[in-house]
């Protein structure tokens, strides 16, 4: 079955480091995202792909950084984790069709010390 | 932006009864809304979403939603709640110039034995 899944789950890393979190799809969905999960807020935009080698800033995307050199993965990278960034990631996709919902991975869970 | 705004952060309801979660929603032209459930620990799961047609949208899981232009509301319905309902309901609605989502903050919804 086709599927998203993120990796790693869990990560606990220190102020400063840099930090990437793995997206990978095997629906061949052109269209891919990272939202982050805090309390009170929801969940908010970071970036997202409509396409290989396509990149755009979403809501909160100061810190973070993508890459899409192919269809199936999206990266996103913490350049320097601040304790700010404690949160819950998660990473979707969709068809590229205005209809098209998302599709969740599981979720990382990143605690920045 | 389109926006949606979730009133209620908790909803308590005994099982067996009806349960209503709120949704309402600022759009400019046609919205396109979606409705997603998280379980703990999980990624979020679609449950319905309204793009056109009849007011009335059935979804998963016995799930249904009504959008009311006059009232720009969005709400997701149940004729008879399952303990196993219990979890965070999300609405959401897509951005104009794109294919990502905007998301409400989230109801929490505890079903009562």
């Amino acid at each position: 079955d086709a599927e998203i899944t993120q990796s790693p789950r869990h990560k606990i890393t220190e102020t400063g480091r840099q930090v990437t979190l793995a997206c990978h799809q095997t629906w061949n969905h052109n269209n891919m995202f990272w939202y982050r999960q805090d309390l009170g807020h929801g969940l908010r935009l970071i970036h997202y792909s409509y396409g290989v080698q396509d990149t755009n800033k979403g809501e909160v995307s100061d810190g973070y950084s993508v890459s899409r050199s192919n269809t199936e993965d999206l990266p996103l990278t913490l350049e320097s984790a601040a304790s700010s960034q404690t949160s819950v990631y998660f990473c979707a996709s969709s068809r590229q069709a205005n209809t098209g919902e998302l599709f969740f991975g599981e979720g990382s869970r990143l605690t920045v010390l | 932006a389109q926006s949606v705004a979730q009133p209620e952060d908790q909803v308590n309801v005994a099982e067996g009864n009806p349960l209503t979660v709120k949704c309402t929603y600022s759009v400019s032209g046609n919205p396109y809304l979606f409705w997603y459930v998280q379980y703990p620990n999980r990624g979020l799961q679609f449950l319905l979403k309204y793009i056109t047609g009849d007011n009335l949208v059935k979804g998963s899981y016995g799930f249904e939603a009504e959008f009311n232009k006059s009232q720009t509301s969005f709400h997701l319905k149940k004729p008879s709640a399952l303990v196993s309902d219990s979890a965070l309901y999300f609405c959401a609605v897509r951005e104009n110039s794109g294919y990502a989502l905007n998301f409400g903050k989230g109801t929490s919804l505890l079903v009562t034995p």
